[in-house]
């Protein structure tokens, strides 16, 4: 019930293209869903964040799709560049309690030029 | 602004060493997290602390230890190094009661090797 399960585990794509990455979660009472990126050797930072009052946000050619009846969230980066290849995490918190981040397990993404 | 700093940055122990990873925030964040990365496991929590004086358990907390010294400090412990806590360490703070919406804020890490 606390799981986020993310798809797929690593991700090619050509300069241009778009990647899209996938999460599912079960406990509905999430309320909160970021994304994070990660460069190698660095920590991980905030790329953009959904609550599932709204079904799309977009912050330049970065997009999350949020489909609340099928608990599942993706990520979409249009027109990918080789700078945007890195560890990508979705995750999960609800309201309340200690507001823990649930994460999924990642999605190294490579953009090749 | 340094957001959140670890010390050290790399570490190498013998099997049994204990050794303390340092965390510091000057955000005035209320909450503090300690979470550890292995391949292919993604982040999963160690312990965290909501306030100043409040630690709990998250998913993984077997062998460790913290201590949330102050609103700024939060450290963690491990008293009997082994193997198996190798790994990349990483300090967070950060969440709707710090008012950042949700967001936590990562350290860069500190990669821990225990021989």
């Amino acid at each position: 019930q606390q799981q986020v399960k993310q798809s797929p585990q690593s991700l090619i794509v050509q300069k241009g293209g778009i990647s899209i990455i996938n999460c599912a979660y079960e406990n509905t009472a999430f309320d909160y869903f970021p994304w994070y990126q990660q460069f190698p050797g660095k920590g991980p930072a905030l790329l953009i964040a959904i609550r599932p009052d709204v079904s799309e946000k977009k912050e330049g050619r970065f997009t999350i799709s949020f489909n609340k009846s099928a608990k599942q969230f993706s990520l979409h980066i249009m027109d990918s560049q080789p700078g945007d290849s890195a560890t990508y995490f979705c995750a999960a918190s609800m309201k309340g309690g200690s507001e823990k981040l649930v994460f999924g397990k990642g999605t190294k993404l490579t953009v090749n030029p | 602004n340094a957001g959140v700093t670890q010390t050290p940055k790399f570490q190498v122990l013998k099997t049994g060493q204990s050794m303390t990873l340092q965390c510091a925030q000057d955000m005035n964040h209320n909450s503090m997290y300690w979470y550890r990365q292995d391949p292919g496991m993604g982040l999963r929590l160690i312990y965290y602390s909501a306030s100043e004086g409040t630690t709990d358990k998250g998913e993984v907390p077997n062998g460790y230890n913290v201590s949330r010294l102050n609103k700024r400090e939060f450290s963690l412990r491990l008293e009997s190094a082994a193997p198996s806590q190798t790994s990349v360490y990483f300090c967070a703070s950060g969440g709707r009661t710090s008012g950042t919406g949700g967001t936590q804020y990562f350290g860069p890490g500190t990669r821990l090797l225990v021989l």
